[in-house]
């Protein structure tokens, strides 16, 4: 299985909004609404920002949505803070297993 | 409130076994799936398999279905992972996380334990 498909690096500036992309197939991305969404900072563990597609847990920022069509998942971030910039992973159910994503680096110019 | 922590780095020979510790607090242990997934530098976030504490039920990713171990102690309210027959390409900062629900959602994360596979 293939690690789902993120581009490597996306940036905005303070304020603005900024999309990253998540592509699978129809095994995982597709065929489940079981994406999640983690931010990783340096040196630190992945915390979760968005499950089930568009969910945020409870203390996330609702600057952070989420959404799906067809077989890629999207990560929003709108109004830009500098504490944003981090690495951002996706991940996806398929066939009794799961999968994440290369990860995307966001850079807050 | 919810804590993972996890035992500390090692370093090991190729062709030796490691075991990482994963010791849970501020929850009902028996109630969430534990998942291990590793962070390395040539193939990022990878998910290795799950131990349910409840029933001690496994899943092993099918790369790691040969090598890995999963286990726990529900007593200590500790999950233990073990990969043996290490590679270079092994060296990673291996976590354990918590799932709440049955849908991806992993919650709580471990801090991380780096293995380095050095001879």
């Amino acid at each position: 299985q293939s690690a789902l498909t993120q581009p490597a690096s996306v940036s905005g500036s303070p304020g603005q909004s900024i999309t990253i992309s998540c592509t699978g197939s129809s095994n995982d991305v597709g065929g489940y609404n079981s994406v999640s969404w983690y931010q990783q900072h340096p040196g630190k563990a992945p915390k979760l920002m968005i499950y089930e597609v568009s969910n945020r847990p409870s203390g996330v920022s609702n600057r952070f949505s989420g959404s799906k069509s067809g077989n890629t998942a999207s990560l929003t971030i709108s109004g830009l803070q500098a504490e944003d910039e981090a690495d951002y992973f996706c991940s996806s159910y398929t066939f009794n297993s799961w999968l994440f994503g290369g990860g995307t680096k966001l850079t807050v110019l | 409130q919810v804590q993972l922590v996890q035992s500390g780095a090692e370093v090991a020979k190729p062709g030796a076994s490691v075991k990482v510790s994963c010791k849970a607090s501020g929850y009902t242990f028996n109630g969430y799936i534990i998942h291990w997934v590793r962070q390395g530098p040539v193939h990022g976030l990878e998910w290795m398999g799950w131990v349910n504490p409840d029933s001690g039920a496994i899943n092993y990713a099918p790369k790691f279905q040969d090598r890995v171990t999963m286990t726990r102690d529900t007593s200590m309210t500790t999950a233990h992972m073990e990969l043996s027959g290490l590679r270079s390409d092994d060296t990673a900062v291996y976590y354990c996380t918590r799932e709440d629900g049955h849908n991806g959602r992993f919650d709580y994360w471990g801090q991380g334990s780096l293995v380095t596979v050095s001879s």
